[in-house]
């Protein structure tokens, strides 16, 4: 079935270090979603990308499509200890639900 | 508090049980989501509920059985539990579309011993 992939598994940087995760897919995604789930959490909705080489800012998080709707990522510039957590994208590939990706955990060393 | 209200946040039940978790939509939001998460899956889609009717299916088990009422709000019924059942259950609902993400509850953990 339509998997979403996402890596890296588990990145831990230095606090003030640059972030990155990717995700990609196989089949072409009418949009893609990024959550957020702190340790402990549940996700929270941050953003939704729809057109092709599409890219949203959000302060420090900057968000992209590709060209050909079949990848993204999420860069976090300047990481603090306030983003430390699970960042899941999320793609609805069949009907109405969302597949998400495995999630990337990241760890922040202050 | 994101509007979408799961009861209980804690549930430690016995194998072999049944136990039923419990979800309100964000006002407003007709469709319910059921997403089961454990420490090596991920968030694994179970089964969505569009304004009362059944849209889609995911991973769900046979054990397992989900409704939506007329006032929206969502059961999932789980039964004749395993110790591999032990996960947290999300809830999550959206307008409808997908033009907009999904608000997600605060999620039941389920202990099975």
């Amino acid at each position: 079935g339509q998997q979403v992939m996402q890596i890296p598994q588990y990145q831990h940087v230095q606090e003030g270090e640059d972030f990155t995760t990717y995700c990609n897919s196989s089949t072409t995604l009418s949009n893609i979603q990024w959550y957020k789930q702190r340790p402990g959490g549940h996700p929270v909705f941050l953003i939704q990308l729809v057109k092709s080489g599409e890219v949203k800012k959000q302060k420090r998080l900057t968000f992209q499509f590709g060209e050909a709707k079949k990848n993204s990522s999420l860069h976090i510039t300047a990481t603090q200890t306030t983003d430390v957590g699970t960042y899941f994208c999320a793609g609805p590939p069949y009907g109405n639900k969302l597949v998400f990706g495995a999630g990337t955990i990241l760890r922040v060393k202050s | 508090d994101s509007g979408v209200t799961q009861t209980p946040k804690h549930l430690i039940t016995a194998t072999g049980q049944r136990v039923t978790l419990r979800c309100s939509p964000r006002s407003g939001d007709l469709s319910v989501y059921w997403y089961q998460q454990s420490l090596d899956q991920g968030l694994q889609f179970l089964i969505q509920y569009y304004n009362g009717e059944e849209r889609a299916k995911g991973n769900i088990l046979e054990r397992f059985s989900a409704q939506q009422f007329p006032d929206l709000h969502s059961e999932l019924n789980l039964s004749s539990l395993e110790l591999g059942d032990s996960a947290l259950y999300f809830c999550a609902s959206s307008e409808g579309s997908l033009n907009y993400g999904y608000t997600f509850g605060s999620g039941t953990r389920l202990t099975v011993v």
